[in-house]
């Protein structure tokens, strides 16, 4: 596609709940990127999938949180047992990879944990 | 752990001032980005830089990078309004693709 998609681009969930959000990411980039902004924060990086090779998850904050990108396109973040402090904006990226090339954003999505 | 230290956090000026923003790091990087957030969207990058000492130019932008590639400024000549948002910078590591993000100046031009 032209540009990153990301769904829903907002989500109201009560505590407990497991949420599914989804990166469409652009034809033809290999690295796919998942951070988290919460309000008035920078972006905390999540996990990172470059081609085939295993995913970066380190940034991933509980072994509540999953993804997976399959056929290396689409991505799929997995929250279960939501909390509160799980509510922020995920934002996905993607990129051709390899050095100095930037990221391009979709516009994310708000999740809000009630 | 590599950093990225942004200042200001918070910048408030006139139409037509000039201002500078600043990312720092003890870090060495192999390039650093910036991006410009607006509300409700996700960061759109301005530009890379990846040799040490270059400098680019985006109109009244320009972006410069440290000889020893461990920081950047941002200058900004003549504010608009239309420059408000918030200001990322990003540093790529060394030993492979993943981007570290400073939190940030909020950048607001008062007409």
């Amino acid at each position: 596609g032209a540009g990153v998609s990301q769904s829903p681009s907002n989500k109201v969930t009560e505590k407990g709940k497991d949420v599914e959000l989804r990166c469409d990411p652009i034809s033809g980039h290999t690295a796919l990127y998942w951070y988290r902004q919460s309000l008035g924060q920078g972006l905390e990086f999540l996990i990172y999938f470059q081609g085939n090779s295993a995913p970066d998850k380190s940034g991933l904050p509980s072994d509540r949180f999953s993804a997976e990108r399959t056929g290396g396109s689409v991505s799929t973040l997995t929250i279960q047992r939501t909390q509160q402090e799980d509510s922020a904006v995920y934002l996905c990226a993607s990129s051709q990879g390899g050095t100095g090339y930037g990221y391009t954003f979709g516009s994310g999505t708000r999740l809000t944990v009630v | 752990t590599q950093l990225l230290e942004q200042s200001p956090q918070f910048l408030s000026i006139q139409e037509g001032e000039n201002l500078t923003v600043y990312c720092n790091s003890s870090s060495v990087f192999s390039s650093l980005q910036w991006y410009r957030q607006e509300p409700g969207e996700g960061p759109v990058l301005l530009v890379t830089v990846v040799t040490g000492g270059e400098v680019k130019k985006l109109k009244r932008l320009t972006f410069q990078f440290g000889d020893a590639r461990k920081d950047s400024s941002l200058h900004i000549t003549a504010a608009q309004p239309g420059d408000t948002g918030l200001y990322l910078c990003a540093g790529e590591g060394r030993r492979d693709d993943k981007i570290i993000f400073g939190k940030g100046t909020r950048l607001h031009i008062l007409p």
